[in-house]
């Protein structure tokens, strides 16, 4: 079974719109969770990290279920600088490892 | 501040060739990492290293993969007799500390082989 499970998309929705990724994890020894941004062949750039108490940066809101181990990322009045793929990320740091485990991304265009 | 920096960006190859990748950490980072990115996947880790060591290899996929960061800054990700399924998009990272959770990525090196 795959780290980190989410849908690839990809998500098509107009200007303006609200649009929501998921993303499960299966290893409850996970302890930090993010979600990058990665632009067609660039590298992935940190978006946020996602908390238990849900965490907002402007249009994007993050929430962490660690019971279902299960992160999401809303974004509201999507624009089309959003048009990216979006990685859920999960962290395991323990002596003599840093390991960020990535899935698949999920694809999103805004269209104008 | 400079960021991590990889090169070549692109690298062409035959099969069974040998190659090497440098990155160029951001300066002052201890910790530095390389992913494999194939293409509609997320980047998979390979190996990280906390100044000179290797602390964790658990990542490469076999012994034609060996990386090297003799001095605690530049690391060179060297593949032996390379093959087709090696062709991908090689990310390096480096953060802080072994323990900072923002890992910081450079743009890659594509590898193809052909």
């Amino acid at each position: 079974r795959k780290e980190v499970e989410q849908d690839p998309g990809p998500f098509n929705v107009p200007e303006g719109a609200t649009v929501a990724f998921n993303c499960t994890y299966s290893n409850s020894a996970s302890q930090s969770f993010f979600w990058y941004r990665q632009d067609c062949r660039k590298e992935p750039k940190l978006l946020m990290s996602v908390y238990s108490s849900g965490n907002e940066d402007g249009r994007f809101t993050a929430q962490l279920n660690r019971a279902s181990q299960y992160i999401s990322l809303l974004i509201r009045d999507s624009k089309l600088s959003d048009s990216a793929t979006y990685l859920c990320v999960v962290q395991r740091i323990r002596t003599g490892a840093n390991n960020l485990f990535f899935g698949t991304g999920t694809r999103l265009t805004v269209i104008p | 501040g400079a960021g991590v920096s990889q090169t070549p960006s692109n690298k062409v190859t035959e099969k069974g060739k040998y190659v090497e990748l440098r990155c160029d950490p951001i300066s002052g980072h201890t910790a530095l990492y390389w992913y494999r990115q194939s293409l509609g996947q997320g980047p998979e880790f390979l190996i990280y290293f906390q100044g000179t060591g290797a602390a964790d290899d658990s990542g490469l996929p076999n012994d034609r993969f060996f990386a090297v960061r003799p001095e605690g800054s530049v690391s060179t990700l060297k593949i032996q007799r390379t093959e087709r399924g090696d062709s991908a998009v090689y990310l390096c990272a480096s953060s802080a500390t072994g323990y900072s959770y923002e890992q910081y990525f450079g743009p890659g090196t594509r590898l193809t082989v052909t």
